[in-house]
């Protein structure tokens, strides 16, 4: 059973270009959370979606930033317009669907560069 | 609202000595504890966790935490740590709220063990 997967691990855009950031679910894992890890700070959450929902966005920036998870395919965060402050690296992770206190598990991450 | 903290921002030990990585949370609900361990350019993964019963959990790489009610801790050791323990630590908090379940991450324990 493969783990969560993201792609690409590092991504490199010039300001102003856009990010698109990628992340495979464990298998048999509904839900999906973002989360960004800016350098010396701990991890800070994002957005939680589930399959064509977002349950909680409370964490996206109100601008630039959004969040999907198709019915197929993978959850993509997208970064519009990049700015230097959004160098970090962001982790998807993925929980089963039912059940307090479940894990999450963590893809590997990918660095964004914005130069 | 939860909060986690992480009194340590960094924590050097000798090799084989013990070590204890503090965690203190806030919550006025029922939460779940987590210990995630992140290795350099890798993502999160999970060390140990608490749900209920006995207060002292134990998880891999030789690792334990316990649970304190009263003193809303979580503090993780390890007897006799190794080189390959150098990693930062994260203690993570889990409640439901929401309709769902909602993870606080505290700012993360650099352990760096000195040969």
């Amino acid at each position: 059973n493969a783990g969560v997967m993201q792609n690409p691990r590092h991504l490199v855009r010039r300001r102003g270009q856009e990010a698109r950031l990628r992340c495979s679910p464990m298998k048999g894992h509904s839900h999906v959370y973002w989360y960004r890890q800016l350098p010396e700070e701990g991890l800070k959450f994002m957005v939680y979606l589930q399959k064509e929902n977002i349950i909680d966005e409370s964490g996206m920036p109100k601008e630039r930033f959004s969040a999907e998870f198709p019915k197929e395919g993978p959850s993509i965060l997208r970064i519009q317009q990049v700015v230097r402050g959004d160098s970090a690296a962001y982790f998807c992770a993925s929980s089963p669907p039912l059940g307090l206190g479940n894990e999450q598990f963590f893809g590997p991450g990918t660095r964004l560069t914005v130069l | 609202a939860q909060s986690v903290t992480q009194l340590d921002s960094q924590v050097p030990v000798f090799e084989e000595a013990p070590v204890e990585l503090r965690c203190n949370y806030s919550s006025s609900v029922s939460v779940y504890l987590f210990w995630y361990v992140q290795y350099p350019n890798q993502g999160l993964q999970l060390l140990l966790k608490y749900l209920s019963g006995s207060t002292l959990v134990k998880g891999i790489n030789g690792f334990e935490a316990e649970f304190n009610k009263s003193q809303t801790s979580f503090h993780l050791r390890k007897p006799s740590v190794h080189i390959s323990d150098t990693a930062e630590y994260f203690c993570a908090v889990t409640y439901l709220g929401g309709g769902y379940q909602k993870v606080t991450f505290g700012t993360g324990t650099k352990l760096q063990v000195i040969p």
